[in-house]
């Protein structure tokens, strides 16, 4: 069946650091993907989407890019902050599975000042 | 706001005592549904709906049932919980289930079933 594949963490970084959190997918035809964010205590917010292959999607400094030929979706960011410690989940979504999401492991990042 | 709103975000019960987490939604969506978080195991779907008085199990729908008879209220009901149902629950909406369609999330119910 379709899955998804993170990077593990947790993942460490100096704040004004770069960040890439690794994601590949399997699924048989075309899913959407996406990255969702969980900050402590709270619920999963959409960061950033794609629908098609390189697609690129981007919010608040993040970018991933739709890789179907390496059927992968890594968030980037050029520069993190002390505010963007939370877990990273992601995600892909397909039509014809009762519009469920499956989810990767999810990437806990820690950002140090 | 546009939001889906979960209630309670905590609960604590015992075991076989029955209890209802609610969800709504504002959006006005047609697919509602709920996932549980386990440490290790990641978010898995319970159920979902397409519309209203359509519901349908997702991957771990065993010992929950669900109901939606109001396009905007998707409750979970767990009829007699026991303690592997402890975990952090989450209730989503979409317009539908097409690519230009994310789930939008609630803040979630930690619930401890003891």
């Amino acid at each position: 069946g379709d899955s998804v594949t993170q990077m593990e963490g947790p993942v460490t970084l100096s704040e004004e650091a770069f960040l890439t959190i690794n994601c590949t997918y399997t699924a048989t035809g075309y899913p959407s993907l996406f990255w969702y964010v969980q900050y402590p205590g709270e619920g999963l917010q959409l960061l950033l989407k794609a629908t098609k292959a390189d697609d690129k999607g981007s919010n608040k400094g993040f970018e991933a890019t739709y890789r179907k030929e390496t059927t992968s979706f890594h968030l980037e960011k050029g520069s993190v902050q002390v505010s963007d410690s939370a877990v990273y989940f992601c995600a892909l979504r397909q039509g014809n599975q009762g519009g469920k999401l499956i989810f990767g492991q999810g990437t806990e990042l820690s950002v140090k000042p | 706001e546009a939001q889906v709103t979960q209630n309670p975000r905590y609960l604590i019960t015992v075991t076989g005592k029955k209890l209802t987490v609610t969800c709504s939604q504002n959006m006005n969506h047609e697919y509602m549904s709920w996932y549980r978080q386990d440490p290790g195991l990641g978010l898995r779907q319970i159920y979902y709906s397409m519309n209203v008085e359509v519901t349908d199990k997702g991957d771990v729908p065993e010992g929950y049932k669900v109901s939606r008879k109001e396009k905007r209220n998707f409750p979970l009901i767990l009829e007699s919980p026991s303690p592997n149902q402890t975990s952090l629950y989450f209730c989503a909406s979409s317009y539908g289930t097409g690519v230009n369609s994310p789930l939008h999330f609630g803040n979630g119910t930690r619930l401890t079933v003891t």
